[in-house]
């Protein structure tokens, strides 16, 4: 099915620990998103990319570093996970709609945990 | 003031009942509004944009009021199946993305 698509759905890291959550989108989009979702938070932009090549922060992007390795993927890496970090991970893609607004898609989410 | 707010909730209300959700944004130059659907564990997904006429899709009406900064979402003869947290999401300007407020919750119950 067309969409995005994220990995892995789930993931347990120890604190110091390194690792890079994939995400990949099929729908020709220009622009890409990670957020991370906490109870009673919402979801918070970490980093987004309007297009391919171009990167910039959102609202939390401490501890974080993206890639926008082409058009389809945008990946999320955590150099030195923190306990802090354990969340919900959603990835999104976006098309501009009328008036040139732009409708995310979302990826079904990755949760981590770091202990 | 935070930029999309939301009453968290939760709106507990009987089968068939009418509900209505509203939101405020503080931004006054925001340009596109939009109302998403959570269900539990599960991503966002979009329910409807909120036009500046109001637009409606089946049982579901949404209005923008851009003088007081407030959308709402109306929700006719509500099913046990619109259980879920609704997101209220503005984009303050075209390229940039969009921001959630934190999201209301609806339990329909029989």
């Amino acid at each position: 099915n067309a969409g995005v698509t994220q990995t892995p759905k789930f993931q347990v890291l120890k604190t110091g620990q390194s690792m890079t959550l994939q995400c990949a989108q099929d729908m020709n989009h220009n622009s890409m998103y990670w957020y991370r979702q906490d109870p009673g938070m919402g979801l918070r932009l970490i980093y987004y990319s309007a297009s391919e090549g171009t990167t910039d922060k959102g609202e939390v992007p401490n501890g974080y570093n993206v890639s926008r390795l082409n058009k389809r993927e945008f990946s999320l890496r955590l150099e030195s996970a923190a306990p802090s970090q354990t969340s919900v991970y959603f990835c999104a893609s976006s098309r501009l709609a009328q008036g040139g607004a732009n409708v995310l898609t979302f990826g079904a989410g990755s949760r981590l945990t770091v202990l | 003031r935070k930029e999309v707010e939301q009453d968290p909730g939760p709106f507990n209300v009987p089968e068939g009942a009418t509900v209505a959700f509203n939101c405020t944004y503080s931004n006054s130059a925001s340009q596109s509004f939009f109302w998403y659907r959570q269900d539990c564990r599960k991503e966002p997904k979009l329910l409807m944009s909120v036009y500046s006429s109001g637009n409606e899709d089946g049982r579901f009406t949404a209005q923008l009021n851009r003088a007081s900064q407030y959308i709402s979402l109306l929700i006719r003869d509500s099913k046990l199946s619109d259980s879920a947290t609704y997101l209220c999401v503005v984009n303050f300007q075209a390229g940039t993305a969009l921001i959630f407020g934190k999201g209301t919750t609806l339990s329909v119950s029989s």
